[in-house]
């Protein structure tokens, strides 16, 4: 199975700040990079697949890039109701395999 | 949207079906999955149903978990046999993009505890 690895496991930042979000994979899995947002209680959400496609709905401020083994999902002028848990997971083959997380907190 | 049904506490060894209805698309537009979560645990693929039938599952619950879908009904079901401590999670059904490699909608979630 591919292992995917998620960093930092938790951030703290201000409203306006930029928050970025690392996801390496264990081999290569092209572009095939999924990204979601999950709060409290609630499904997760799709933000970004195919590493760095929006989502129909999502805020601009949120964006996804990378290929290969590493991937990056940039949050830019954080807002509140961005606290929440964030997931990278990789579509590249079965099982699909996901990230341990990245809860992002505002100060 | 997807609604999901058939959540409930469970001895080991026990059999559960959960279902999930699906409005305003057809479960056979493109692939269905379900994916669980355990309490403070990320997410965990379990199973998949793509075109043609075509079935995928963990290693984890292969041999012990059956994925279908019932079109007349529109709907997708997950039969879980012999249950174990270790398949209690909220179970989310989802609709998967073969093309995207997202789940771009999410059933409301069913918790599944197996306890003896």
């Amino acid at each position: 199975d591919i292992q995917m690895t998620q960093s930092p496991s938790s951030v703290s930042a201000s409203v306006g700040d930029r928050v970025i979000i690392t996801c390496r994979a264990s081999q290569d899995v092209s572009s095939w990079s999924t990204w979601y947002q999950q709060k409290p209680g609630r499904a997760p959400k799709l933000l970004i697949f195919a590493a760095s496609i929006l989502q129909s709905g999502v805020p601009s401020r949120f964006s996804g890039s990378g290929s290969g083994t590493d991937f990056t999902l940039t949050i830019t002028s954080l807002q509140p109701e961005d606290s929440a848990t964030y997931y990278c997971q990789q579509a590249n083959s079965f099982p699909l395999t996901f990230g341990g997380g990245t809860r992002v907190e505002i100060k | 949207q997807l609604v999901q049904s058939g959540g409930d506490v469970m001895r080991p060894g026990g059999s559960l079906r959960l279902t999930c209805a699906a409005f305003g698309f057809s479960v056979n537009s493109d692939c269905m999955i379900w994916v669980r979560q355990a309490p403070g645990e990320g997410p965990e693929f379990v199973s998949v149903i793509c075109s043609g039938y075509r079935t995928n599952y963990a290693g984890s619950v292969m041999g012990r978990f059956t994925i279908s879908r019932d079109l007349s009904k529109n709907t997708l079901s997950l039969q879980m046999d012999n249950l174990r401590a270790d398949d209690t999670a909220v179970y989310y059904c989802g609709r998967y993009g073969a093309h995207t490699g997202g789940i771009d909608i999410w059933g409301q979630g069913t918790l599944v505890t197996v306890t003896s």
